[in-house]
């Protein structure tokens, strides 16, 4: 299976703040990675796929933005706002068993 | 508008079966556009995917549990469902039924709100 890595477990930090999360693969999986946003008791939100390519449902501008490529891969968050504050997840559709990180939490700090 | 909804008992006990059933309506369920996804999410813990169907009926199972898991689907109901026998607590999670954007390589672009399935006696 891949291993998706994610960094840190824990973000703290303030509204207004830029944050960057990253995700490192197993192997080399091209961009082949997905970016989703989960709320407590929630489903998960698709944000970005592809690596770097915004879900349409998201408005624009997005405060959202995803690059990398190969084994590692970076969620970036803009001007964080009070909605902001979740849990984030990297998946990797490249190859089956589909395999998520282990999520990062990002809270108010 | 893309919208998934799963439902099914929310105790099953220990050695049973699990099942569950999603209705999707506004998805292009029955065609060759998407895979429809089953995945869960042990309380307090990541997310792990079960499998994926085809509207053909072929399906892809994580090896993790594939010897418990069957997906099928009935796309005069618009719907598609999943089975895991042999439960035991380690499968007590959230199930969410997902689009699986498949060859298009988008993700799981649309979810169901979930359910909790507890395993007990």
């Amino acid at each position: 299976d891949i291993q998706m890595t994610q960094s840190p477990s824990t973000l703290s930090a303030s509204e207004g703040d830029r944050v960057t999360i990253t995700c490192r693969t197993s192997e080399n999986i091209d961009t082949f990675v997905n970016w989703y946003q989960q709320k407590p008791g929630r489903a998960p939100h698709l944000l970005i796929y592809g690596a770097s390519r915004l879900h349409s449902a998201l408005p624009l501008p997005s405060r959202f933005s995803g690059s990398g490529s190969g084994t590692e891969f970076t969620l970036t968050i803009d001007s964080l706002q009070p909605e902001d504050f979740a849990t984030y997840y990297c998946q990797q559709n490249y190859r089956t068993p589909y395999t998520f990180g282990q999520g990062t939490r990002l809270e108010i700090k | 508008q893309v919208q998934l909804q799963e439902s099914g008992p929310g105790l099953v006990k220990p050695s049973e079966t699990l099942s569950l059933t999603c209705n999707v309506s506004g998805g292009a369920f029955g065609t060759n556009k998407y895979y429809w996804a089953w995945i869960r999410q042990p309380p307090g813990k990541g997310l792990e995917w079960i499998g994926s169907i085809y509207y053909s009926g072929n399906t892809f199972y994580n090896p993790s549990l594939k010897s418990r898991v069957t997906m099928s689907q009935d796309t005069s109901k618009n719907q598609f469902s999943l089975k895991l026998t042999s439960v035991t607590a380690a499968d007590t999670a959230l199930y969410f039924c997902a689009r699986d954007s498949g060859s298009y390589y988008m993700g799981f672009d649309y979810w169901g709100q979930g359910t909790l399935v507890s395993v007990s006696s």
